[in-house]
This record gives C-alpha cells, sequence and structure tokens, in this order.
C-alpha cells in the first residue's frame, strides 16, 4: 500500500544533540511537508519542499534543517539551536494537480527532551 | 489577518446523537476549505473540502460540511456520531492553487463520545 512512513514513532532528544526524523513516502508525491503540532495549537509549518533538491522555509524553521536528495524521503533534523524541541512532528505530502489538493499525512514522531 | 477560528476545544455528544462542529475563518481571498481529522497519535486524514460550486460538500465517513460565505463558517455535520469518531478534527484554509505552504489550521475540536 501507498503511504507515508515516518521514524521512529518516539524520540528522545539530550541537551546539546541533534537529531533526525525520518520521512519516506512511497506515492510519488513531489511535494512535502513538515509540520509541528503543540497541544491546543493548529499544525504550524517547519519547511517544505517542492521538487527534488529543493526546499524552503514555513513559519518556525528556526532550529531545523531539511534535505531533499530523494524525491522519497524527506529527513527533518532538529538541532541544538531548537530549544524547545518537544512536540508532535507531522510530515506529509501533497497529491499532485492544483484543484484536487489534499494532503496525506504520516503517523508521527514524538520528540521529548530528557 | 488570515485565521482559522474552532471556537469549541472540546465536544462531548452520545452515542447516535448528531454533531456539528464549528469553525470560522478571516480570510482575503475566496478560501479552499478543508476538515482534517486526527486519532490519537496519528496523522491527519482529509475528512472533506470545498473549492466551489454546491456548498453542501459530503466527506468520508458520513461527514458533511456547509460553506457560508456570508457567516465565514464552514461547519462541519454528522447526523448521528459513532463512538469511532472519537478524534481530534482540524478545520484549515488556504488559497488553494497548489499552495499548500499557505495553508492554515485552526487549533483543533476534540470529540469525545458517550456511550
Amino acid at each position: 500500500d501507498g503511504g507515508i512512513t515516518q521514524s521512529p514513532k518516539y524520540l528522545f532528544r539530550k541537551e546539546g544533540q541533534n537529531v533526525t526524523l525520518s520521512c519516506e513516502q512511497n506515492l510519488n508525491h513531489d511535494a512535502m511537508y513538515w509540520y509541528r503540532q503543540d497541544p491546543g495549537q493548529g499544525l504550524r509549518l517547519i519547511y517544505y519542499s517542492q521538487i527534488v533538491n529543493d526546499f524552503q522555509k514555513g513559519d518556525i524553521a528556526e532550529g531545523y534543517s531539511v534535505s531533499r536528495e530523494k524525491k522519497e524521503s524527506f529527513p527533518l533534523t532538529v538541532t541544538s539551536a531548537q530549544k524547545n524541541p518537544t512536540a508532535f512532528y507531522l510530515c506529509a505530502s501533497r497529491q499532485p494537480g492544483t484543484t484536487n489538493e489534499k494532503l496525506f499525512f504520516g503517523s508521527g514522531t514524538q520528540l521529548s527532551v530528557l | 489577518a488570515q485565521s482559522v477560528t474552532q471556537p469549541d476545544i472540546h465536544i462531548t455528544v452520545s452515542e447516535g446523537a448528531s454533531l456539528e462542529l464549528r469553525c470560522n475563518y478571516s480570510y482575503g481571498a475566496t478560501p479552499y476549505l478543508f476538515w482534517y481529522v486526527q486519532s490519537p497519535g496519528q496523522g491527519l486524514q482529509l475528512l472533506l473540502k470545498y473549492f466551489s460550486g454546491d456548498t453542501l460538500v459530503q466527506g468520508i465517513k458520513g461527514f458533511e460540511a456547509e460553506f457560508k460565505r456570508s457567516q465565514s463558517s464552514f461547519n462541519l455535520r454528522k447526523p448521528s456520531v459513532h463512538w469511532s469518531d472519537a478524534a481530534e478534527y482540524f478545520c484549515a484554509v488556504g488559497p488553494g492553487g497548489g499552495a499548500t505552504n499557505k495553508l492554515i489550521f485552526g487549533t483543533g475540536t476534540l470529540l469525545a463520545v458517550q456511550p
């Protein structure tokens, strides 16, 4: 079945450590997105990529980095510069076409600080 | 400023009762509107969307929503709630045209279903 796979499900970060969240899709979608979800808040866009080897900052990119070397993969690194990283992170991809907009989401990674 | 408001943080309904979740938006252009559902510890799933045309849209799992331009609302409804509908529901608004990076999500409404 096609879909988006995020790993790990749970991740713990120590002070000063960088951690990388994995996102893989086999939907053949060009566009991929990373969102951060905090309790009682809506989803906030961290980074997005419309095509391989290209990505753009979203609304809250500070303290995060991404790469898009392959169409299927869009990993997110939470750097030590992100002082409040505890959150639920969601990766998504968008169905092609501009008139049938739909996001497909992975099942998320819960990141906590030790 | 562009925004989405879901006034109800938490709603509890009895199984079999009707449901209406409210969504109000502030948007400068003609909005593309969405409702997503999230089960605990999972990603979001699209329930339905409105781009144009008939203002009453049908979605999956028996949900429907009505776009009311005069009230800047896009409320989600279901005639008879099932226990499996317990989840968090998010309304979102955007410009469409593939500009998903400009999608604005509401803060969500958590639905509990009593037996």
